[in-house]
């Protein structure tokens, strides 16, 4: 059964750096989301991607943060340099209708 | 603005009870899409129903039910005879009309079950 992945599925970083999370997607989906929670908190929308452009972002999704399918199967989300608070799981989700959802990458910053 | 409630935080039964799982909704649609999805201990999100506003039928899948009521904006979901693999914490999300809109999730509920 196709399945959303992420890679990592742990990242620790430094307060200040860059990293990218990646996400590929399931072959025939054609809307793309990036979600977080912070540990023991709900599931929060960062952003919608829809044909290579942003269709929806929240407040959350400042300049620090960007996405992009740079190759048309991989899905990105990229934090330019990174604060304590972006410490949490991040999940990438396509769909067609229903969102399927990826394992998660479990960001910290330290 | 869209909303979704579960009040309930933590739950905590006996392995064989029946147990229900609330949500409240609030949107300004009149076309939406409710869902639930569960989060197991491995951290994973895993859908397990979405609803259409316009079908009010309930559903029953296996030991899970879902009651929608549109009049009291809920949609309520029931695990008959919990099994300690029930165990997670369950999400109920809703979605605006538009095929890439977002999901605005509730709080969530951690469910353990007991043997």
């Amino acid at each position: 059964e196709p399945e959303v992945t992420q890679t990592p599925s742990h990242q620790v970083t430094q307060m200040g750096q860059e990293v990218i999370l990646r996400c590929v997607p399931i072959s025939n989906h054609l809307y793309f989301y990036w979600y977080r929670q912070i540990l023991g908190q709900k599931v929060e929308f960062l952003v919608s991607f829809y044909n290579n452009e942003i269709s929806e972002k929240s407040e959350i999704f400042d300049d620090q943060f960007s996405v992009e399918r740079p190759d048309g199967s991989n899905f990105t989300l990229k934090i330019r340099s990174t604060k304590l608070e972006d410490s949490a799981m991040y999940f990438c989700a396509s769909s067609m209708f229903e969102q399927f959802f990826g394992p998660g990458t479990r960001l910290t910053v330290l | 603005a869209q909303k979704v409630t579960q009040a309930q935080t933590e739950i905590s039964v006996v392995e064989k009870e029946d147990v229900t799982l609330d949500c409240v909704y609030e949107t300004r649609d009149t076309t939406y899409y409710l869902f639930w999805y569960k989060q197991p201990p491995s951290g994973e999100l895993v859908f397990l129903i979405r609803r259409n506003s316009f079908d009010e039928q309930n559903e029953i899948s296996g030991r899970y039910s879902w009651n929608f009521q549109k009049s009291t904006s809920s949609f309520n979901f029931t695990i008959t005879a919990s099994q300690v693999v029930d165990s997670a914490v369950y999400f109920c999300a809703l979605r605006e009309p538009g095929a890439n809109s977002k999901l605005t999730f509730g709080k969530g509920i951690t469910l353990s079950v007991r043997p």
